[in-house]
Formats: C-alpha cells, structure tokens, sequence
C-alpha cells in the first residue's frame, strides 16, 4: 500500500543546533513530496515540496531532497531557533498513492 | 493568512446537538477536503470534493454530513456526535484534486461533552 514512515518524536535540540527528520515513503510511480508545519493552535502550512526524483525542495532555511533510489526525503536544518519549534509532517501524492498520505508528525522542540 | 479560513475556531456541543463547520477558500481553487485529527494518531482523510461533486467518502459515519454548494464553500453538519469525535477538523483546498500541495485552514476543535 501507500504509507508515509517518518521519525517518532519527540525531538528536542539546542538553539542553533543541526536539524534532520527522517521521512521514507512507499508508493509506485512517481509521487509529489511534501514538508507540512504545524504550529500550536495552527493548521498544517506547506513548508517545502520536490516533484521529480533529485529536486531539492528548500524554505526557511529547511530542505529535502527527492532520493528515489532509497524512497527518502528527509528534512535538514543546519541551525534551527526557537521559533521552529513546531510538528513537521511528511506527505506525498502522486504515482501509487490517489491522495495526499502523510505521515504520524514529529514533535520539535527548541530551547534557548 | 493561508487564504483557508475555518469558522468557528472552537466549538463544544453536547451529544445531542446538530452544528455545523464552516470552510471558505479565497484561493480559486477548485478541490476542497475535510481531515480530523486526533491527538496521537495520523491526519485522517474524510472527505473530498473536486468542482463541487463529492470524490471521496472515506468510510466516514453517517453522523457526519459534508455540503459543498460552491467551489469556495465548505460545510460539515454534525449531529449525534459521540465523544470520541472530539478533535481538530481541519479544511483544505487545493488547485484541483492531483499533485498540487494543499493548503490548510486553523481548524476547528471541536469538544463533545
């Protein structure tokens, strides 16, 4: 089936420390891949997006990039702040996978 | 500002209430969707609506009734909701229903006393 695997929180760093959130996808084809945040009392925005196998989506200062041959798009911070703190999700739709699947959210903490 | 606008932003009724969940996109899109999400679970799909008609009923109860009289509009009518449908409803739209990224309203939390 199609299902969106990503790494279980929660996560919590220093200021300014380097950031990475594992994301492995399972799906046919040729998906679209997507970085969602959720900030507290917010809904989910768009935060990055690669379409075709090697794009590097970036934002913020966040990036992935579309690896098809290990099925990975990973989320890397080199400094993150405090104001990141948020649950990133990762999605994809696209080949296999009819609507947009995401996966179960990782919880990010920053401390000052 | 997401150009997804949900209303109300909370919302408690009783199990016996009928209430309904207002979507609006200022967006020109022309698919639009229903998720809930539940504290330690994935965002569920509910519902999905692509130029008004409905595509997509993911086994949803009965108890939940979506209306889409317009692209920009979306409702949820609730009614004889049980506790376990305290959540966060959340709208979004998306250029049409493919690979295009969705764009998310705040939600609504709802609490079912």
């Amino acid at each position: 089936g199609n299902s969106v695997t990503q790494m279980e929180g929660p996560v919590t760093l220093s200021e300014e420390a380097f950031l990475t959130i594992n994301c492995t996808y399972t799906a046919t084809g040729y998906p679209s891949l997507f970085w969602y945040v959720q900030y507290p009392g917010e809904g989910l925005q768009l935060l990055l997006k690669a379409t075709k196998a090697d794009d590097k989506g970036s934002n913020k200062g966040f990036e992935a990039t579309y690896r098809k041959e290990t099925t990975s798009f990973h989320l890397e911070k080199g400094s993150v702040q405090v104001s990141d703190s948020a649950v990133y999700f990762c999605a994809h739709i696209g080949g296999s996978a009819r609507q947009l699947t995401f996966g179960s959210g990782t919880q990010l903490t920053v401390l000052p | 500002e997401t150009g997804v606008t949900q209303t109300p932003r909370h919302l408690v009724m009783g199990m016996t209430n009928k209430k309904s969940l207002k979507c609006e996109q200022h967006l020109g899109h022309n698919a639009m969707y229903w998720y809930k999400q539940s504290a330690k679970k994935p965002l569920e799909l509910m519902f999905v609506y692509n130029f008004k008609e409905q595509t997509e009923n993911n086994s949803v109860p009965s108890r939940f009734s979506p209306e889409c009289p317009n692209s920009s509009h979306l409702f949820l009518h609730l009614h004889t909701l049980q506790p376990e449908d305290s959540a966060l409803y959340l709208c979004a739209s998306s250029q049409d229903n493919s690979n295009q990224p969705q764009h998310f309203g705040d939600g609504t939390r709802l609490s079912i006393l």
